[in-house]
């Protein structure tokens, strides 16, 4: 059974600090990677989708990164603004199509 | 973008009452949507996959006779939550597959369900 684990939970950082967020998973065998942003009793907005064959893909800001191998993923915020201040989720897809999703990481970028 | 819209956005009911939620692909044709359940500090959970004109297929551990759910147009799936009760209470998020984007969900901003 897929499991998704992101780490930290929260994260408070100053504006313009580039940040990290970690996301691993126990079954390498994925078909895709997601990364969302959920605003608080909101949605989920799509930021980058990695295919399985793909090592990283960009979008402004945000550089999202995979190695299947190790079962790992890394969202890079470079120059942090106020407004990205959202939960973060990580999601796999293991050919069903059907998503599982980590916990999500709480940003909070700080003026 | 495709849009995914749900209605209503917010509400709460008395236990042991029924509660529809609807889910829309406003701009294209969706045979297949899913439904999410998202407690508070939680992951989202697939509760079900919703296939247009067939039976949805539930998660482990999710009471079929409680959630129903119906799939009756290329753009509509209803989950109707039965018999509520306050542990039912919790964030419900609907997403829905473009035929011709099938990598990428779109989802519907959420139904906050409060049940007393």
């Amino acid at each position: 059974k897929q499991e998704v684990t992101q780490i930290p939970a929260a994260l408070s950082v100053p504006e313009g600090e580039n940040l990290v967020l970690n996301c691993s998973f126990t079954d390498s065998a994925i078909y895709n990677l997601q990364w969302f942003r959920q605003d608080p009793g909101k949605g989920l907005t799509s930021l980058l989708l990695i295919q399985s064959s793909q090592r990283e893909q960009t979008s402004g800001r945000l550089n999202a990164s995979l190695d299947k191998s190790s079962g790992r993923s890394t969202l890079y915020i470079a120059a942090s603004q106020p407004g990205d201040s959202a939960t973060y989720l990580c999601a796999v897809a293991s050919g069903s199509e059907k998503l599982v999703f980590g916990k999500g990481t709480k940003l909070t970028v700080n003026p | 973008g495709a849009v995914v819209s749900q209605h209503p956005s917010r509400v709460i009911c008395k236990s042991g009452t029924s509660v529809k939620i609807e889910c829309r692909s406003l701009d294209f044709q969706a045979t297949t949507m899913f439904w999410y359940r998202q407690f508070p500090k939680q992951s989202l959970m697939l509760m079900a996959t919703s296939n247009e004109g067939s039976k949805a297929t539930y998660e482990q551990g999710v009471e079929k006779d409680k959630f129903l759910i119906n799939h009756a147009s290329l753009t509509l799936s209803t989950l109707t939550v039965t018999s509520a009760h306050p542990e039912d209470s919790s964030f419900y998020i609907c997403s829905a597959i473009r035929p011709t984007s099938t990598d990428t969900q779109y989802f519907g901003p959420g139904t906050r369900l409060t049940v007393l």
